[in-house]
């Protein structure tokens, strides 16, 4: 298997779930990112790790939890969230943070109803 | 302030004419990094090209050119010759040590290609 890997492709969760989104690369790379996408919004960075080490958080909601156990496994954990959630969640590595080429996921489309 | 302008947000060509999708940006960096995705209807964002800001050479590959413009900071992409595969939303995106590397990304185009 190779690229990046994110399941499920499709998530529906009521406001009181507890769910996670999971991202899997195989390229060898150090940065990992979780970017959020929704319609008529530029993308919008969430997370960056580097090393597995989280090197930015641009002021996301408590509500939204990322972990990465290791440089290939990103996870992006989900509780109590609002319907303005529901987006497109992508994943994506790169080799190093903004200088080489990100490569990204399929994404999960999440539904919060 | 870093920022990525495609002021198109839609384009619709027929099959086999050329198109072009604007990107213009800003920023106070003199080392910096572009960059072109596309992003097809299967919702993954495919890597198309980087370019940093001491190269101006522009690229070709295959139906796909790049112009980079740093005196009017602008990095067009043309397709030739379009085929209905090309059809998809595309970003441009910039990167530099003033956003601490992070993508600063544009609005998207979203282009249509006519049978």
């Amino acid at each position: 298997e190779t690229g990046v890997t994110q399941t499920p492709r499709h998530l529906v969760m009521g406001m009181t779930n507890k769910k996670s989104l999971k991202c899997e690369q195989h390229l060898g790379h150090n940065a990992m990112y979780w970017y959020k996408q929704s319609a008529k919004k530029p993308l919008e960075l969430m997370f960056v790790y580097n090393f597995k080490e989280q090197t930015e958080n641009n002021s996301v909601p408590s509500r939204f939890s990322p972990e990465c156990p290791n440089s290939s496994h990103l996870f992006l954990h989900l509780h109590t969230l609002q319907p303005e959630d529901s987006a497109l969640y992508l994943c994506a590595s790169s080799q190093v943070p903004g200088t080489t080429e990100a490569f990204f996921g399929q994404g999960t489309r999440l539904t919060v109803v | 302030a870093q920022k990525v302008t495609q002021a198109q947000t839609e384009i619709s060509v027929v099959e086999k004419e050329d198109v072009t999708l604007d990107c213009v940006y800003e920023t106070r960096d003199t080392t910096y990094y572009l960059f072109w995705y596309k992003q097809p209807p299967s919702g993954e964002l495919v890597f198309l090209i980087r370019r940093n800001s001491f190269d101006e050479q522009n690229e070709i590959s295959g139906r796909y050119s790049w112009n980079f413009q740093k005196s009017t900071s602008s990095f067009n992409f043309t397709i030739t010759a379009s085929q209905v595969v090309d059809s998809a939303v595309y970003f441009c995106a910039l990167s530099g040590l003033v956003s601490n590397y992070q993508l600063i990304w544009g609005a998207g185009t979203k282009l249509i290609i006519k049978p």
